[in-house]
């Protein structure tokens, strides 16, 4: 009965390639998020997705792209991976937009090592 | 725009020591105001929340309390343990709504036996 589901857990994986992380959500929530956290544990968000609509997109470099096949599921595709985006990657959902229901959910996250 | 700052750590204490994590916030208007714990090799989960100034968040024996004349929204627990020891995120969300939710650095908490 996981909330947010991620997979994989751990992804290893040389310079060049591409790969992508699947996030599922079984709570109902309209919102999905997907958050980079690096090694000193700083969390930035990458992207959100509200009912399958794009609605945060960052800074962030085109290699990373998101896919939202519906509301339940918020998938990222990364191409040509990078030293630098080694990182643990977190999947989140939340009900919605208004402040005082905005509690995030959060994945258990993916490691990801690039070499 | 909006912003949280919070206390940089490493923080160490002994066991049944006092614990503050110290919080402020730049925001306008009244948002909601969270913390967060991540306990290690997990993610973020919701600690405590306050959505109006003068609330009380509590869980676990951790309380906030939402200061709007201070901006803040510190941490604390009387009596921490061992297995208090994680990560703890400071974090609000704008009252106009929205989906973006700003969270600090993280506090990192280790607790010695």
């Amino acid at each position: 009965d996981t909330a947010v589901s991620q997979t994989p857990k751990y992804l290893v994986t040389q310079m060049g390639n591409d790969k992508s992380i699947k996030c599922e959500q079984n709570l109902g929530h309209d919102t999905m998020y997907w958050y980079k956290q690096d090694s000193k544990k700083f969390l930035k968000i990458m992207f959100s997705y509200n009912n399958k609509e794009l609605i945060i997109n960052e800074t962030v470099p085109n290699r990373f792209s998101p896919k939202s096949p519906d509301k339940a599921h918020l998938n990222l595709h990364i191409n040509s991976l990078e030293l630098g985006d080694s990182a643990v990657y977190f999947c989140a959902s939340s009900q919605g937009g208004l402040a005082g229901v905005n509690e995030q959910f959060f994945g258990p996250g993916t490691r990801l090592t690039v070499l | 725009g909006n912003s949280v700052t919070q206390m940089e750590g490493p923080v160490t204490l002994s066991e049944e020591a006092f614990l503050t994590i110290n919080c402020t916030y730049t925001a306008t208007g009244y948002p909601s105001l969270f913390w967060y714990v991540q306990y290690p090799g997990e993610g973020l989960q919701l600690l405590l929340k306050a959505t109006k100034a003068d609330d009380k968040g509590s869980n676990k024996g951790f309380e906030a309390t939402y200061r709007k004349e201070t901006t803040s929204f510190h941490l604390e627990k009387g009596s921490v343990q061992v297995s208090d020891s994680a990560v703890y995120f400071c974090a609000l969300t704008p009252n106009t709504g929205g989906f973006k939710t700003i969270f600090g650095a993280g506090t990192r908490l280790f607790v010695k036996a």
